[in-house]
């Protein structure tokens, strides 16, 4: 069975570039996660969506991240514009809409600002 | 705020040799916990996960052990192998109270550092 997909795997681009990110989560899990690692501030989540609506955007450190999910198989986290300090690892992971459902994670996108 | 955090942040053991990977919680309203493994250049793979009514779940080769009273979760590991080198998380579940639909938040530790030396 297919994992979580993301795309691409890395990404390097200038700062003040507008960088997008793609998920396709597991095919009939209706929550979906999207989270940021550096080796700084380890896993921290940035967003997350039930039923492809936004529940907690708590995570989103400021109005150049954006996230949507247009429909249960994708979504995108978008970083405009982008800025040196954004460069980590994003994961996205996805889980069945209930208490105690592991989250499944993607391989992550590298994304380097320079 | 709470925070799931780790004792020991590298652990090195010998090939055959059993590990346990430590893990302390402060939220006490945490009612389910997951074990994850990461290997380089890959994402947090699940490994083993225990809720709050259980002390003790067992898996292939791990076994997960829970002590509420202390807050203390640990992810025990037989016959350790150099395949197991990978660094670990816990993570705990945080309900979301707000959307009442059973989803939830996990919050993650640092990570502690398993090196398997052959």
């Amino acid at each position: 069975d297919a994992g979580v997909i993301q795309s691409p795997r890395h990404e390097v681009t200038e700062m003040g570039q507008e960088v997008t990110l793609r998920c396709k989560p597991i095919s009939g899990h209706n929550s979906l996660f999207w989270y940021r690692q550096t080796m700084m501030r380890g896993l921290e989540l940035l967003i997350y969506f039930n039923n492809n609506v936004p529940i907690d955007d708590s995570g989103m450190p400021e109005d150049r991240f954006s996230a949507k999910m247009p429909n249960a198989s994708f979504s995108t986290l978008k970083i405009q514009p982008s800025e040196p300090r954004d460069s980590a690892v994003y994961f996205c992971a996805s889980s069945l809409k209930s208490s105690n459902q592991p989250q499944h994670f993607g391989d992550g996108t590298r994304l380097s600002i320079l | 705020g709470e925070s799931v955090g780790l004792h020991l942040p590298t652990l090195s053991v010998q090939e055959g040799d059993n590990s346990i990977i430590n893990c302390a919680y402060s939220n006490s309203a945490s009612d389910y916990f997951i074990w994850y493994k990461q290997e380089s250049g890959k994402g947090p793979q699940f490994i083993i996960d225990i809720r709050s009514n259980m002390d003790k779940r067992q898996g292939q080769r791990v076994t997960v052990l829970l002590n509420k009273t202390v807050k203390h979760l640990s992810l025990q590991i037989a016959a350790t192998q150099p395949g197991d080198s990978a660094v670990y998380f816990c993570a705990e579940n945080m309900a979301d109270l707000y959307s009442g639909a059973g989803s939830y938040q996990l919050t993650f530790g640092k990570g502690t550092k398993l090196s398997v030396i052959p």
